[in-house]
């Protein structure tokens, strides 16, 4: 319903795995983004891909990997996370240069342990 | 960037019109005026966009005075199901970057 997928919607993981999110938009935009949403805080942009080319990287620590293969997938991997890393992570997609505004996926609930 | 300010929380009584307030000062000539709606577990969904007058949609009117200097977000008639957090964003669009998210407004509706 929304034009933005993500898979799976809820992850559940521990310190030393390995995960991948991912994220799929069918509304033929150019840009992605990757937010991070922790309990009672505003979204923060974490990653943004323009034309498949990262041109936003808001200090984020290395345990999280971005990766844009096409214009109309996302995925951000995991690993050796922290308790603090659990949120919900949300995926959005828009047409750059046009004033359209974001699209956004339902997200991730993530819980580390 | 163009910061916004707007309340943290506002509560009302389903059927009466609800109107948020947003104030951006430093606006810039280019940017838009963008609103979103939060449900809980979910992604925002975007309510209505305008850049300057009044602008109306099937859900909600958006009016901006001539200074361009706050925007106030009306939903006539409100019922349980609006009871979400409403974010007001300013942003040109011409650079994703760009696109910041502050604390929103908790709106509550009441029977």
């Amino acid at each position: 319903e929304t034009g933005v997928t993500q898979t799976p919607r809820h992850l559940v993981m521990g310190m030393t795995n390995k995960k991948s999110l991912k994220c799929e938009q069918h509304l033929g935009h150019n840009a992605m983004y990757w937010y991070k949403q922790s309990a009672k805080k505003p979204l923060e942009l974490m990653f943004v891909y323009s034309l498949e080319e990262r041109v936003e990287n808001n200090s984020v620590p290395s345990r999280f990997s971005p990766e844009c293969p096409n214009s109309s997938h996302l995925f951000l991997h995991l690993h050796t996370l922290q308790p603090e890393d659990s949120a919900l992570y949300l995926c959005a997609s828009s047409q750059e240069s046009s004033g359209s505004p974001l699209h956004f996926g339902n997200g991730t609930r993530l819980t580390v342990t | 960037l163009a910061k916004t300010t707007q309340p943290i929380s506002m509560d009302s009584y389903e059927g009466q019109e609800v109107n948020i307030t947003c104030s951006h000062n430093n606006i810039a000539t280019n940017d838009y005026i963008t609103w979103y709606q939060q449900f809980p577990s979910q992604g925002p969904r975007f309510i209505i966009q305008g850049y300057k007058t009044k602008v109306t949609n099937e859900v909600a009117s958006l009016f901006i005075p001539a200074d361009r200097k706050s925007s106030t977000l009306s939903l006539p008639r409100v019922s349980l199901s609006d009871t979400a957090v409403y974010y007001c964003l300013v942003g040109g669009y011409s650079s994703a970057s760009k696109i910041i998210f502050g604390s929103g407004t908790r709106l509550s509706i009441r029977p």
